[in-house]
C-alpha cells in the first residue's frame, strides 16, 4: 500500500489569492491524481499528473487555473489560482496502486474561499 | 465514457442489521473494474472491494459482499451485521483500466443506529 499526506490539511483563504496543494507519498508511482469535492457531492477528477510531462486535464478543468507540478516519482502539487468562493471544496490526491488493483488517497485538504 | 449512478442519497440501518446500497454504471468497454469506497467524516478514502468485470464471482471482504450483476450492469453493496463504525458516505467507481482514473458515483450516506 501507499502512504499519502497532503499539505495544508485545511486552510481558509481569501477571494482572488492562490493556495499552493502538496501531496508527498512515501514511495515512487508512475500516475498521481487530483480530485476535486464539492461540498455534500461526489469526487470529480481535475487531472492526472505523470512525472515528466505535462499534466493532462479533464473538461472543464484548465491550467491557468489549476497548475500542476510533478517534479519527482514521490510528489506533486496542484495551485488552485485566482480564487473564488465556488473553489470551496475538499481537494484529494490519490495514487495508482500498480500491481495492486486499488487506489490510495490522501486525506485531503478542506478549502474555504472567503 | 464511463458513468456510474447511485440511486439511493441516503440510507440508515439499525446496527447488527443488514443493508444493501446500490449502484449501476455504464461502459462500453469490455473489461473494467468496480470499487466501493468509503469515506467516514475524517475524509479518508478507504476501499471496501472491488471486483473485476472479467470475474463472474461475487467478491467479498468479511462483511461486505457485493452483487455483480454484468447484463445489468448493476454493481450493488450489501454490508451484513452493521457495525456504529459504518456510518460513512458511500461511493461507488469504475475504470476501465487498472492504473487509470476513477469515476465516481453520487455517493450514498449512510447512518448505522444504535
Amino acid at each position: 500500500s501507499a502512504v499519502i499526506s497532503q499539505k495544508p490539511s485545511r486552510d481558509i483563504c481569501q477571494r482572488g489569492t492562490s493556495l499552493t496543494i502538496q501531496c508527498q507519498v512515501d514511495s515512487q508511482v508512475t500516475m498521481m491524481f487530483w480530485y476535486r469535492q464539492q461540498p455534500g457531492q461526489s469526487l470529480t477528477l481535475i487531472a492526472t499528473a505523470n512525472q515528466g510531462s505535462e499534466a493532462t486535464y479533464e473538461s472543464g478543468f484548465v491550467i491557468d487555473k489549476f497548475p500542476i507540478s510533478r517534479p519527482n516519482l514521490t510528489f506533486s502539487t496542484l495551485t488552485v489560482s485566482n480564487m473564488s468562493p465556488e473553489d470551496s471544496s475538499i481537494y484529494l490526491c490519490s495514487v495508482d496502486g500498480g500491481a495492486v488493483l486499488e487506489q490510495f488517497f490522501g486525506p485531503g485538504t478542506r478549502l474555504t474561499v472567503l | 465514457a464511463q458513468t456510474v449512478t447511485q440511486s439511493q442519497p441516503e440510507m440508515s440501518v439499525q446496527e447488527a442489521e443488514t443493508v444493501t446500497l446500490s449502484c449501476t454504471y455504464d461502459t462500453s468497454e469490455s473489461n473494467y473494474y468496480l470499487f466501493w469506497y468509503k469515506q467516514p467524516p475524517s475524509r479518508q478514502m478507504i476501499l471496501v472491494i472491488r471486483q473485476e468485470a472479467y470475474k463472474q464471482q461475487n467478491a467479498t471482504e468479511n462483511r461486505f459482499s457485493v452483487n455483480f450483476q454484468k447484463a445489468a450492469k448493476s454493481f450493488s453493496l450489501k454490508i451484513s451485521d452493521s457495525q456504529l463504525g459504518d456510518t460513512a458516505m458511500y461511493f461507488c467507481a469504475s475504470t476501465y483500466n487498472a492504473g487509470n482514473m476513477l469515476t465516481f458515483g453520487g455517493g450514498t450516506r449512510l447512518m448505522v443506529k444504535p
